[in-house]
């Protein structure tokens, strides 16, 4: 199917446990993002990245880890997840000259106990 | 940096009323503006844009929004709403970089059509 999809779409684990959540688009989009939801706070940048093997830190990059091995794919780990990580996440992705606009995924709710 | 500010966090409003929904940026620099909806169990899509030209812009669903520079406002506004319009709504700005990492988003207006 085109476009962007996230999965899981609903995760949960315990404290201290490594999570990844996968995404994956098929417009070979050049820049991909990890963007968290969280009441009062709107989406936050957690990482961008401009092309293959391109990683950048956004505004709350703390706890996370992502890499982009291939254009397609930007995955987002939690190395050892912690309770003010439960939170929606979301993925986006937009060409070169995108001006900004981006298309999201449907998001993935990770709750950690 | 730019910011963004929504200072209305919940609006009820009964069907085929009008409604506007308030953003307000803050930048040193030029800026595209942009309204995202989500609904429920969603991601969000784009609604409309300004990038330049006219500052009135029409969006999808019957939605608009005026950018007003000197009031560095970005109100979204739709004459009659719908059931099928209850959503969270985003504001979000950028500057005119080539950066990816310059987008601000507000913290989001739940718009709430009561039969």
């Amino acid at each position: 199917d085109a476009g962007i999809t996230q999965s899981p779409r609903y995760k949960i684990t315990e404290t201290g446990r490594q999570v990844t959540l996968m995404c994956h688009q098929t417009w070979s989009h050049s820049y991909m993002f990890w963007y968290r939801q969280d009441l009062g706070h709107g989406l936050r940048l957690i990482y961008y990245s401009a092309a293959a093997d391109i990683t950048d830190k956004g505004e709350v990059p703390d706890g996370y880890v992502v890499s982009r091995s291939k254009t397609e794919n930007f995955p987002l780990t939690l190395e050892s997840a912690t309770r003010s990580q439960t939170s929606v996440y979301f993925c986006a992705s937009r060409g070169v000259t995108g001006a900004n606009v981006l298309t999201f995924g449907a998001g993935s709710r990770l709750t950690v106990l | 940096a730019q910011s963004v500010t929504q200072l209305d966090s919940q609006v009820p409003v009964f069907e085929e009323a009008p409604v506007e929904l308030r953003c307000n940026y803050s930048s040193s620099v030029s800026v595209y503006l942009f309204w995202y909806v989500q609904y429920p169990n969603q991601g969000l899509q784009l609604l409309l844009k300004y990038l330049s030209g006219s500052t009135l812009v029409k969006g999808i669903n019957g939605f608009e929004a005026e950018f007003n520079k000197s009031q560095t406002s970005f109100h979204l506004r739709k004459p009659s709403v719908h059931i099928s319009d209850t959503a969270e709504y985003f504001c979000a700005v950028s500057d005119r970089g080539t950066g990816a990492n310059n987008l601000f988003f507000g913290t989001g207006t739940r718009l709430t059509v009561i039969p």
